[in-house]
This record gives C-alpha cells, structure tokens and sequence, in this order.
C-alpha cells in the first residue's frame, strides 16, 4: 500500500478563494482524521470520520470548513471563502480500529492563502 | 486537551541513548500511551505505545512507571536522521482521537 495520500502537495491561493483538500486513505482503514498544523497552535484535530460518517467535527474551526467522506477511499476539507489566518499544513491520517490502533499520516498540504 | 507535559528540548550526542520523559499524570486505567515523532515537514510517524508493560520493537523501547503516571521513550543509538519532534500521547484504545501536544524537539548532535 502507498500509504495515506494527499493532495495537493502545496496550494496558494487568494484570500476568498474556495480551497478543496483531498485524502485517500489506506485500504481497509475505517478511520480518517483531518488535522492542521501551525507554529503557533500545533497539531489541532479538526474532524474525523468512522465509516464514512462524521464522528467528532468540533475542532472544526468554524463554517467556513467542511469535509465530506463520500466513500471509504476518499475525503475533501473544504475551505469557502478561504482567509490568511487559514494558512498551515493540512495532514490526513488512517487507521484502522480493533488492531494495534496507530494512525498513520499522509505527507500533508502545505496551504498558503494571500 | 493533549494530557502530557513533555520538554520543549533535549540534545543527545550520535551513537548514544536518547531518553525522552513524558508525564501524564492524569491517566486513566484504560488510557495507553502512544509516542510518535515528526521529522521536518513529513506527517507525524507512530513508533510505539503501550499499556503498562514495556515494550520494545525495532524503532526503541518504551519504559513505563508502575503507577503509570510517567514514561520514558528510549532510542538506543540515535542517529542524526532521529533528529525530531517527539509526541508523548494518551488515549483510550478504542478511542480514536489522537491529541498531540506540544512534544519535545530532539536534535542529535554529531
């Protein structure tokens, strides 16, 4: 397996802009968590999903964003209008509940909003 | 609401034993303890965890207080590319909601 991947790698974009962030998760995991990263905050949960459905979204910082988990394979976070303040890196991780219960990371988004 | 005081910093020489302490005194019976690290810019990477007993596997060993209150992540011969953050974390192992803290930056020295 790739591992957890996402996408983009990097985004800029203009304040006001919408911004969709996309995450594919290991096969078989039944979990997806949506985290951000910033120097000043740390990594923040944000969301996350249990067969496909919205478990937790109350790190959801406010309603500009949302995430949606349309199929066990896939997720977005969605900014709408998009700020500067919602500048960090965006992780996705996977895991998979009754084993050894580790979440596994992917590489990130680095969102840069101007 | 992370439930662990780590360190900001720590250095370790290269070829030595890192120790990274972690306290969590507020841990519940069924609250394990998860270490992972954070290599710059890559996503967090899970190491170990365990419940009460030590446990070791290929990556370091993790040495847990009999009243659980505290744990100890040893590297047993660290490298440069272990230079990291270090995220000491508690949760139920069913639970999924992994909090991270604030962790301890590693840098090994050459």
């Amino acid at each position: 397996d790739a591992g957890v991947i996402q996408s983009p790698r990097h985004e800029v974009t203009e304040m006001g802009q919408e911004v969709t962030l996309r995450c594919k998760p290991i096969s078989g995991h039944d979990y997806l968590f949506w985290y951000r990263q910033t120097m000043m905050r740390g990594l923040e949960l944000l969301i996350y999903f249990n067969n496909n459905v919205p478990i937790d979204d109350s790190g959801m910082p406010e309603d500009r964003f949302s995430a949606k988990m349309p199929n066990a394979s896939f997720s977005t976070l969605k900014i709408q209008p998009s700020e500067p303040r919602d500048s960090a890196v965006y992780f996705c991780a996977s895991s998979f509940q009754g084993a050894i219960t580790e979440a596994f990371f992917g590489q990130g988004t680095r969102l840069t909003v101007v | 609401d992370a439930k662990t005081t780590q360190p900001p910093s720590m250095d370790c020489a290269e070829g030595r034993a890192a120790n990274l302490p972690c306290n969590h005194s507020t841990i519940s019976g069924n609250e394990y303890v998860y270490w992972y690290r954070q290599i710059h810019s890559q996503g967090p990477q899970y190491i170990i965890h365990g419940l009460k007993n030590n446990e070791t596997n290929e990556m370091a060993s993790l040495i847990i207080t009999e009243d659980r209150k505290s744990s100890t992540l040893i590297l047993p011969h660290a490298t440069l590319r272990d230079t990291a953050v270090y995220y000491c974390i508690v949760r139920v192992h069913t639970g999924n909601q992994f909090y991270f803290g604030t962790g301890t930056s590693l840098t090994v020295i050459p």
